[in-house]
Parts: structure tokens; C-alpha cells; sequence
């Protein structure tokens, strides 16, 4: 079964860091372009980062800029999202996916389940 | 930045067709792509490049894209069709959602 697997969320002060995890199953990871994106309490979709196949490639935000750093480790199947400087408008669920190839590229075919950020003081 | 624009809110009767509309500067130029989401749920991808259905999803979902202005369109609308309704698109090596719509089913 192709699935995403979130973790790390946490509560942290402004200021703080985190690091965010995303456990790949199920298809072959190095293959595919992945992304964060993340959702505030009651409100859209966000789109944070994204990482080419390879890490050769990543894109930003631009109010994460600077502050966070997306990474992969395609021998454990693993997407990465390192957090500093955290505000509380970072406050959000943070959902990692797979940019689906086999659709000619762009959508966004499988997401985790979300791992949630609260950044408060 | 590139924004995209959709209505807050659409009500539609069961078994009638609702059509839910999102707005970019030459959106038409841009593939669009289409997600519900449930409370609770993460997202689910229903319509790719304009008007392209992934495995699973019901012939009932589909889509155009012209000018300035994208629209999906649920025909014989369900219950369970009742969600949250985001585009997206790529600008310039980033992705861009609209704001999401409410889509109620009574």
C-alpha cells in the first residue's frame, strides 16, 4: 500500500525549532518530487516547500524563507522539514506529498495524515 | 505573487450540479488541479491538468480551464460530496492553493 507517515509535531515556543518527518511506503521514493504542505486551524492549504527527486532542487514559500530547510534521505524513504525561528502563524497541521509523476506531474496523488505544529508561548 | 480566487461558500440540492469556480491572472495558460477534503481528512486529488480524473474518482467530477478562470463541476451531486473544494497550480516553481470552498450538499 503506497502510504505517507508524518511525525514530529510537537508544541514549541516562538523562537524554537523543529524537525518534521515523513515515512515513505509502498513506491519507490527516489522517483518522485515530494512536498510540505500545511494547514492552519480552520483554514486553507498552504504550500510550504518541495524537493526534486535527487534533493538537487528545493523551493520555498516565501514567508518560510530562511527558516526552514526541506531534505531528504532517499535510502530511508524519508522526507525531512527542519523548523527554526518559529512563529505562531507557523501554528498548523503539516501534511508531506507525493507529487504524482504518473499523472504528468503537478498534483499532488498521496498525502499523509498530517502531524500538528503548535507554536505558543 | 500569484493568487487564485474561489467563492467561500456554494449550496447545491442532491442529485442537481454544482459548479465551484476559481479565478487566476491567465489561469488558462496554467494547468489546474482540483482537492476535496472532509474535516479531519487530509486531502484528496479529484481532477489533474484541468480535467483529468484520477483512478477512483467518480465520472461525476470534472473540469475546464479558460481565460481566467477554472471550474469544477459535480454533476448529480451526493451527500457525501459535501466538503472542502481547493485548486492549485504552478507559478514559477511553486505551488499556489486557493482559498478553498465550502461546498454544502442539502
Amino acid at each position: 500500500e503506497v502510504q505517507l507517515v508524518e511525525s514530529g509535531g510537537d508544541l514549541v515556543q516562538p523562537g524554537g525549532s523543529l524537525r518534521l518527518s515523513c515515512a515513505a511506503s509502498g513506491f519507490t521514493f527516489r522517483s518522485y518530487w515530494m512536498n510540505w504542505v500545511r494547514q492552519a486551524p480552520g483554514k486553507g492549504l498552504e504550500w510550504v516547500a518541495n524537493i526534486k527527486q535527487d534533493g538537487s532542487e528545493k523551493y520555498y514559500v516565501d514567508s518560510v524563507k530562511g527558516r526552514f530547510t526541506i531534505s531528504r534521505d532517499n535510502a530511508k524513504k524519508s522526507l525531512y522539514l527542519e523548523m527554526k525561528s518559529l512563529r505562531v502563524d507557523d501554528t498548523a497541521v503539516y501534511f508531506c506529498a507525493r507529487d504524482g509523476q504518473q499523472l504528468g506531474g503537478g498534483a499532488f496523488d498521496v498525502w499523509g495524515p498530517g502531524t500538528m505544529v503548535t507554536v505558543s508561548s | 505573487s500569484y493568487e487564485l480566487t474561489q467563492p467561500p461558500s456554494v449550496s447545491v440540492s442532491p442529485g442537481q450540479t454544482a459548479s465551484i469556480t476559481c479565478s487566476g491572472d491567465e489561469l488558462g495558460h496554467k494547468y489546474i488541479y482540483w482537492y476535496h477534503q472532509k474535516p479531519g481528512q487530509s486531502p484528496v486529488l479529484v481532477i489533474y491538468q484541468d480535467n483529468k480524473r484520477p483512478p477512483g474518482i467518480p465520472e461525476r467530477f470534472s473540469g475546464s480551464n479558460a481565460g481566467n478562470t477554472a471550474t469544477l463541476t459535480i454533476s448529480g451531486t451526493q451527500a457525501l460530496d459535501d466538503a472542502d473544494y481547493y485548486c492549485q497550480a504552478w507559478h514559477s516553481s511553486t505551488v499556489v492553493f486557493g482559498g478553498g470552498t465550502k461546498l454544502t450538499v442539502l
